[in-house]
This record gives structure tokens, sequence and C-alpha cells, in this order.
């Protein structure tokens, strides 16, 4: 079954602690990146990765950081400088060589902060 | 100025309605436009996309698209009570890139029975 898999689905975080969504995707797409969803909100930007060992800055990067080791796997880690880290965090992936770069997203992990 | 602006709605038809959900957008260089749609508590999954001025058809649903006027849409021909879910239009700027997708707050759509 080709797709995208987050875990964990939900997680909780303590203030002050560092935590690390895991995003993995099947599909051999080149490009991966990461959103914010928040109650009632659209999708902000946090990082995206066009190839491996290179990402870029999405709209609300502050207190996120990337890795794109390989071209399957994009983990998003929360820092304890974010400071509104609640939020639905969603990974989506898309090829780029096909032009219309259509994003296919991962089923989401809910963090809360306690 | 938002960069992409979708009415929050709700909107509300009945079941067997045409639903007409809009979206406007900023930027004249947008080149890719989407619509997802996304149940409570899921995530996104794409319905359809477009990017050449007038409408594309995908079974029940049509994408128009007006880049001089700066608009897209999507028609939802005989709503189902399935079809209740918010619509989440989102424009990408550089289409050969892979650029990054803007998205619009989403608009809630209620199909009632």
């Amino acid at each position: 079954d080709g797709g995208i898999t987050q875990s964990p689905k939900y997680l909780f975080r303590k203030e002050g602690q560092n935590v690390t969504l895991s995003c993995e995707q099947n599909l051999n797409h080149d490009a991966m990146y990461w959103y914010r969803q928040d109650p009632g909100q659209g999708l902000r930007l946090i990082y995206y990765s066009q190839i491996v060992n290179d990402f870029q800055k999405g709209d609300i990067a502050e207190g996120y950081s990337v890795s794109r080791e390989k071209k399957e796997s994009f983990p998003l880690t929360v820092t304890s400088a974010q400071k509104n880290p609640t939020a639905f965090y969603l990974c989506a992936s898309s090829q780029t060589s096909k032009g219309s770069n259509e994003q296919f997203f991962g089923p989401g992990t809910r963090l809360t902060v306690l | 100025q938002k960069e992409v602006e979708q009415n929050s709605g709700p909107l509300s038809v009945p079941e067997g309605a045409i639903a007409s959900l809009n979206c406007t957008y900023s930027d004249r260089g947008s080149q890719s436009f989407f619509w997802y749609r996304q149940y409570s508590g899921k995530s996104p999954e794409l319905i359809m996309f477009i990017y050449s001025n007038g409408d594309k058809e995908d079974g029940r649903f049509t994408a128009q698209l007006n880049k001089a006027s700066q608009y897209v849409s999507l028609l939802i021909r005989d709503s189902q009570p399935s079809d209740s879910a918010t619509y989440l239009c989102a424009v990408n700027r550089f289409r050969n890139q892979g650029g990054k997708l803007i998205f619009g707050q989403g608009t809630e759509l209620s199909v009632k029975p």
C-alpha cells in the first residue's frame, strides 16, 4: 500500500519538552511538507523540502526544526521555543517533476501541551 | 488582504442541490489551484486541481477557474449528506517547481437530508 504515515496519532507534551513527530512516505515523492492547523483555520506551512539534505522555512518556522536525511522521511521537532504548540500537525508529499504539485496528506498528529 | 480567501460558512444546502464554493486569490502569478475536502478530525484529501481557465469536471465535481477575475470555484452537483465537510482552496504559484501551497481558511458545507 502506497501512502504517507504519521506517528504518533496523539502526542502530549509537557512545557519545556522537545518532541519529534514522524512522517514517512513510500510514494517515491521528492518533496515533503509540514503544516500546522489550528481549530477553524486553514493550513500554515512550517517547513518544506524538495530534495534530500535540503529544506526551507515556511511561514511559521520559529520553534520548529526538521531534517531530511532520507527521501522517504521528514521528521519534525517541536522545540520548547514554540510557545503555543497545541495544534493538528499534517505532513504532505508531492512529486515535483509532475508539474502540478498535487500534495497528498498523511493522517496527522494531534499535539497537546499539558 | 489574505492571499487566499474563502467564506467560512457554514454553507447549508438541501440534499440533491448544487453546492457552490468560492475562493479568491491575490497573486496574479498563481499557477495551480486545488480543492481539498476535510472531514472533522481528519486530514485533507485532494478532490481536484485546475490550472487552465475554464471548467474541469470529475464526476459530481466541477472546478472553475477565472484568472482574470482571480477566482476559483467548486461546484458539487447532487449534493449528498456525505459531502458535509470543510472544503479547502489552495493555490500554488510555481507550477513546475513544486512550490508551496497557500491555503484558504476553508468553507464548511452542510448538506441536509
